[in-house]
């Protein structure tokens, strides 16, 4: 089935400053999804990206789907201590299912 | 309008003992989806209903892992005789249409199995 792998799995990030996490497929997507998960928590929904090099822009966090859709970014500025959590990126993986990557975490340091 | 719920939230089970989850979709959400998410591990999908159809539970471990939805609603995923590997956080989704549409998360059950 499709699997999708992110990069990196773990970041710590001074407060205030700019990260980029990333996620890369080996085959092309038709939709890829984000999510943030809170330490404690449950995978929220961030956005989903269609379309061949598509941005999409939520306050401080910038999605990007790639040109050749195997590949997305989520970039977020002027990092904040709620930004705290793992955000994981989710592809169709076949048979109605999401597949899942395995998170990048993300700890910011005051 | 209410989220996904789930009940119970922690549960506690002796190895061999059988455990049921319970999932409740956010109101008139066609599919509904369970994953088990391991320590520090991304959400593993188990199986995929459609209304009451079950349409895929590929992704279920082991036989003794059974799931249903009968009347389309409210779903419950059964697990017997619990083994250690069996501990993780369980969670369920639902989306209004089909798999490639948001799916809402619910907060998820915690088993530990002794």
């Amino acid at each position: 089935g499709q699997q999708v792998m992110q990069i990196p799995q773990y970041q710590h990030v001074q407060e205030g400053e700019d990260f980029t996490t990333y996620c890369n497929s080996s085959t092309t997507l038709s939709n890829i999804q984000w999510y943030k998960q809170r330490p404690g928590g449950h995978p929220v929904f961030l956005i989903q990206l269609v379309k061949s090099g598509e941005v999409k822009k939520q306050k401080r966090l910038t999605f990007q789907f790639g040109e050749a859709k195997k590949n997305s970014s989520l970039h977020i500025t002027a990092t904040q201590t709620t930004d705290v959590g793992t955000y994981f990126c989710a592809g169709p993986g076949g048979n109605n299912r999401l597949a899942f990557g395995k998170g990048n975490q993300v700890v910011v340091i005051p | 309008g209410a989220g996904v719920s789930q009940s119970p939230r922690y549960k506690v089970a002796k190895r061999g003992q059988d455990v049921a989850l319970r999932c409740d979709p956010i109101s008139g959400h066609v599919s509904l989806f369970w994953y088990q998410q391991a320590l520090g591990q991304g959400p593993e999908f188990l199986t995929y209903f459609q209304n009451e159809a079950q349409l895929d539970k590929s992704g279920l471990p082991s036989d003794r892992f059974f799931a249903e939805r009968p009347e389309g609603s409210v779903s419950t995923l059964k697990i017997q005789r619990t083994q250690q590997e069996d501990s993780a956080v369980y969670l369920c989704a639902s989306s209004a249409q089909g798999p490639g549409n948001t799916q809402y998360f619910g907060p998820g059950t915690r088993l530990t199995v002794l």
